[in-house]
């Protein structure tokens, strides 16, 4: 079965300070790639996705990711963060061989002026 | 506009009394599932449909069931709530799996 690890929990950075959110994940078979943002008391809307073909996939609010297959990471990246940014962001997983998607814990992006 | 919409937003009940939350869809999505989000263990899977008729199980299935009698509404049940299951559920869309999901605002539940 497929899983995904967030390893932190929680991470702070100054306002316009670049900033990467991690995510590591575990499968047998071919996987697909999700990031989703959590704004404050709202559902989950999704940032990127990665399917296939290039490993630097551009998502919404200058938010990019970049598959790596030997690391097992789709790690999220911003090269300058602004105080809107300020949400829970969620890693996902899912495989063709079922139709489970698997969400990480979450990372809290903290923004400090 | 195009949106997934659950009911009600806050719920309280009391331990073994039997609740619905409904969940329904106006984007004739095939795929529809429900999540359950608490602090430090993010969103866990608890069922999901990819048509009508057709449910599986998640990763915590237990004490809920659900039904997909149609294609736009995925009802979320509880025939005896207990208070582990005092949690925030998502009900959630797509038009097939590798699409993105269309989430619902939430369902605020207290079981006391």
């Amino acid at each position: 079965a497929q899983s995904v690890t967030q390893l932190d929990s929680q991470v702070p950075v100054f306002e316009e300070a670049p900033v990467e959110l991690r995510c590591n994940y575990s499968s047998s078979v071919s996987v697909y790639l999700f990031w989703y943002v959590q704004y404050p008391n709202q559902g989950l809307q999704l940032l990127l996705k990665y399917l296939s073909g290039s490993t630097l996939v551009k998502g919404i609010n200058g938010f990019e990711a970049e598959f790596n297959k030997s690391q097992t990471s789709f790690h999220l990246r911003k090269p300058s963060v602004h105080i809107s940014d300020t949400a829970e962001y969620f890693c996902a997983v899912t495989t063709n061989r079922d139709d489970k998607i698997i969400f990480g814990k979450g990372t809290r992006l903290h923004i400090l002026p | 506009e195009a949106q997934v919409t659950q009911n009600p937003r806050y719920l309280i009940t009391v331990t073994g009394k039997k609740l619905t939350v409904t969940c329904s869809q106006n984007m004739n999505h095939e795929y529809m599932s429900w999540y359950r989000q608490d602090p430090g263990l993010g969103l866990r899977q608890i069922y999901y449909s990819m048509n009508v008729e057709v449910t599986d199980k998640g990763d915590v299935p237990e004490g809920y069931k659900v039904s997909r009698k149609e294609k736009r509404n995925f009802p979320l049940i509880l025939e005896s709530p207990s208070p582990n299951q005092t949690s925030l559920y998502f009900c959630a869309s797509s038009p097939r799996t590798l699409e993105k999901l269309f989430f619902g605002s939430g369902t605020q539940l207290s079981v006391l």
